[in-house]
C-alpha cells in the first residue's frame, strides 16, 4: 500500500538554528515528490516538486533533496517567519493520485 | 485575486441538514480535487474531475457529493451532514497532461465546516 510518514510531529527550534525534516515513502511508480507549506487557517502553497533520487531544490533558505526512500526539507538558519506545517505528498502513478503525509510543525522561537 | 477560492470559509450547521461547499478556480485548469484535512491524518482525497463530463471517486467519498458546473466551478455536497464530518475542506486545481510537472496542485483557502 502506497504510504507516506513524515518525521517529526512537530519541531521548535531556535531562530538561526537549522533543522531537517524527513518525509519517507512507499510507492507504486513515483512520478513525482511534493513539498508544501501550510499557514494555519489557510491552504497547503506549493514549494518544490522532485522528480528523481539525487534531485535538489532550493528556495531562500529552503533546500530539498530526495533519494529512493526519503526526501528531506533542510531549512538554514531558519526565521520565525518559516514557522508553518510542512507538508509531504508523492504522486503514485498506480494509483494516479497525490498521497500526503501528516506534516510537520516547525515552530521557530526568536 | 486568488486563483482559486472557496465559498463559504466558514460554516456551522447542524446534523443532518444538507451542505454545499463551492470552489471556483481562474487559473484555467481542467483538473479539480476536493479534500478534507483532520488533526494528524493529514489531506484525504474525497472526489476528484479531471473535466466537466469526468468525476470519480476518491479514498472517503462515502456521504458526500460533487457536481462540476463548468471548467471552472467544482461543488462539494453533504447531503445529510453528521458531526464526524466536522474538518477543513480544501479545493484544489491542476493542469491537464501526461506529464508529471501537470501533477502539481494548487490549493484554495479552505473551508472550515462544523456539523453539531
Amino acid at each position: 500500500e502506497d504510504q507516506v510518514t513524515q518525521s517529526p510531529e512537530a519541531l521548535r527550534p531556535q531562530e538561526g538554528e537549522s533543522s531537517s525534516l524527513n518525509c519517507s515513502y512507499t510507492v507504486s511508480g513515483l512520478r513525482g515528490l511534493f513539498w508544501y507549506r501550510q499557514d494555519p487557517g489557510k491552504g497547503p502553497e506549493f514549494l518544490f516538486t522532485l522528480y528523481s533520487a539525487g534531485e535538489e531544490k532550493e528556495k531562500e533558505r529552503l533546500k530539498a533533496t530526495l533519494t529512493k526512500k526519503e526526501s528531506f526539507l533542510h531549512i538554514t538558519a531558519p526565521k520565525p517567519e518559516d514557522s508553518a506545517t510542512y507538508l509531504c505528498a508523492v504522486f503514485s502513478g498506480g494509483y494516479n493520485k497525490l498521497i500526503f503525509g501528516a506534516g510537520t510543525r516547525l515552530a521557530v522561537h526568536p | 485575486d486568488a486563483d482559486v477560492t472557496q465559498t463559504p470559509r466558514n460554516r456551522i450547521t447542524k446534523t443532518g441538514k444538507r451542505i454545499m461547499l463551492e470552489c471556483s478556480q481562474t487559473k484555467g485548469h481542467d483538473r479539480m480535487y476536493w479534500y478534507r484535512q483532520d488533526p494528524g491524518l493529514g489531506l484525504r482525497l474525497i472526489y476528484y474531475s479531471f473535466d466537466v463530463k469526468d468525476i470519480n471517486k476518491g479514498e472517503i467519498s462515502d456521504g458526500y457529493s460533487v457536481s462540476r458546473q463548468a471548467q471552472a466551478k467544482f461543488s462539494l455536497s453533504l447531503e445529510s451532514a453528521i458531526p464526524n464530518q466536522t474538518a477543513l475542506y480544501f479545493c484544489a486545481t491542476s493542469e491537464l497532461g501526461q506529464g508529471a510537472s501537470t501533477d502539481t496542485q494548487y490549493f484554495g483557502p479552505g473551508t472550515r465546516l462544523t456539523v453539531l
